[in-house]
């Protein structure tokens, strides 16, 4: 299988732990995105790199919340000091920008990691 | 990015046509509409877009209205698999900010067998 994956697919923790999820975008792919959805909700953009340049992040992303790309590849969401609030799925994405002002970019979402903080 | 406005829930028959709408009355002149859907516990996936004229691929057809306000996904011939959440989302030209994708509620497509 050559799309984006995700790891752990599901992460039970305790407020106040951290965690860290993983996402393998498609390979060759330049941007690397996360969202952020909560139940009923459509997804909420939190940050995204092109390579390992972190060029975005929404005010969604509290200091609580860093992403690392940090060859380009593969990149981590971290949450530091988990509170009930953060529990939701978090999906990854990866697009590859061409040139062209005209140019419309498809991204391509993982199966994202659901959240649960107990 | 411009507002988009979709209606909450569709039922649909199987192996009939579906047409999902989308009001975006505030779309700027360099806007495209892009589709995605949601199938349940999955990502979304790109389904479509266009900017003026009307598209087809192997998943469905979009139909832009002639002023740009409004826009309708088709399905041809709903299945079982095509019950899902389906997004419509302005995107402007690449370089003319965000690279984000906006995503409202969308619309909740229920087939029935």
């Amino acid at each position: 299988d050559t799309g984006v994956s995700q790891d752990p697919r599901h992460k039970i923790t305790k407020r106040g732990q951290n965690v860290t999820f993983r996402c393998d975008p498609i390979s060759e792919h330049n941007r690397l995105y996360w969202y952020r959805q909560t139940l009923g909700q459509g997804p909420e953009f939190l940050t995204y790199f092109q390579n390992e340049a972190q060029l975005e992040k929404s005010r969604l992303l509290s200091d609580r919340f860093s992403a690392e790309r940090p060859k380009g590849s593969f990149s981590t969401l971290e949450i530091q000091r988990t509170e009930q609030g953060d529990s939701a799925m978090y999906l990854c994405a990866s697009s590859l920008i061409g040139t062209g002002i005209r140019r419309q970019e498809t991204q391509y979402f993982g199966p994202g990691t659901r959240l649960l903080v107990l | 990015d411009a507002k988009t406005t979709q209606p909450n829930s569709m039922e649909s028959n199987e192996e009939e046509p579906v047409h999902l709408p989308c009001n975006h009355s505030t779309i700027s002149g360099t806007d495209y509409i892009h589709w995605y859907r949601q199938l349940p516990s999955q990502g979304p996936e790109y389904v479509i877009h266009g900017l003026t004229s009307n598209v087809n691929n192997r998943m469905a057809s979009l139909a832009i209205a002639e002023d740009r306000k409004s826009s309708t996904l088709i399905l041809h011939r709903a299945t079982l698999r095509d019950a899902a959440v389906y997004y419509c989302i302005l995107r402007g030209l690449q370089g003319a900010g965000s690279y984000q994708l906006t995503f409202g509620k969308g619309t909740k497509l229920s087939v029935i067998p």
